[in-house]
C-alpha cells in the first residue's frame, strides 16, 4: 500500500510569488489534514477535509492560503502571495474514518519544505 | 485547551542505554495521546497511541509509554537504545470534539556509539 505522498519535496520561491503544494493521501482515506512546522516551533494544524468538504479550517493563518480537494482525492495548498513567515515544512496526513474520530491514526507524508526568500 | 509539553529539544543517549522522553499533557477531558517518530527524509510514523484502554501502551521498535493520569504524563521509553533510534520524536494529543492533533515541540534523539 502506497503511503501519503507530497510534491514537491522542496520549494524555494521569492516573496510575492505563488506556490502550490500537492498531497496524495492513501487510497480510500476520506480524512485529509494539512499541518505546518515553522522552524523551531511545534507542528501546527492548518485544516481538515472529509472527502471534498472542509471540515475544519480554523488553523489556516490568513486568506493567502487556499486549500482544495476536488473529487475527494488529492489536495492542493496554494500560498499566494508568499511571505517570509510562510517558510517551513508543510505536512499532509490522511486517515480512514473510524467510529471514535479522536482515536484514528493519521498517516503522514514526508512533507514539503518551503523556503521563501 | 489541550496541549502537550516536551522538554529538552535535543536528547543524547548512549547505545544500549535507556531512552526516556518526557511528555506532559494538559487536558480538561480524558485525553487521547500519541507518539510519532520522524526519521530523516521521511514522514511522521506512529509509534503508539493511548485511547483509554490499557495505561501501558506498547508500540513498534521496542518502545512503550505509560499513561499516568495523576501526573498528567505519557512518557516514552525504550530499555536499550539502538543506533537506528536516532530520529525526532513528537508527542501529540487529539483535541476534544475533533481529531486535530496538537503536537509538542519534539525531541531530537542522538544515539552515541
Amino acid at each position: 500500500e502506497a503511503g501519503v505522498t507530497q510534491f514537491p519535496s522542496h520549494s524555494v520561491i521569492e516573496k510575492g510569488q505563488t506556490v502550490t503544494l500537492r498531497c496524495d493521501p492513501i487510497s480510500g482515506h476520506d480524512n485529509l489534514y494539512w499541518y505546518r512546522r515553522v522552524m523551531g516551533k511545534e507542528i501546527k494544524f492548518l485544516l481538515h477535509f472529509v472527502k471534498e468538504s472542509k471540515q475544519d479550517e480554523s488553523g489556516m493563518p490568513n486568506n493567502r492560503f487556499l486549500a482544495e480537494r476536488t473529487g475527494g482525492t488529492y489536495s492542493t495548498l496554494k500560498v499566494q502571495p508568499a511571505e517570509l513567515e510562510d517558510s517551513g515544512v508543510y505536512f499532509c496526513a490522511s486517515s480512514h474514518p473510524v467510529a471514535e474520530i479522536r482515536t484514528d491514526t493519521q498517516y503522514f507524508g514526508p512533507g514539503t519544505r518551503l523556503t521563501v526568500l | 485547551a489541550q496541549s502537550v509539553t516536551q522538554l529538552g529539544s535535543h536528547v543524547s543517549v548512549s547505545e544500549g542505554a535507556l531512552v526516556l522522553l518526557r511528555c506532559n499533557y494538559s487536558s480538561s477531558v480524558p485525553p487521547y495521546l500519541f507518539w510519532y517518530v520522524q526519521y530523516p527524509n521521511q514522514g511522521l510514523q506512529l509509534l503508539l497511541k493511548y485511547t483509554s484502554a490499557a495505561t501501558l501502551v506498547k508500540g513498534i521498535n521496542g518502545f512503550e509509554a505509560e499513561f499516568k493520569k495523576s501526573e498528567t504524563s505519557f512518557h516514552l521509553t525504550k530499555p536499550s537504545a539502538h543506533m537506528s533510534d536516532a530520529a525526532e520524536y513528537f508527542c501529540a494529543v487529539s483535541l476534544y470534539g475533533n481529531n486535530r492533533l496538537a503536537f509538542g515541540k519534539g525531541n531530537q534523539v542522538v544515539v552515541i556509539p
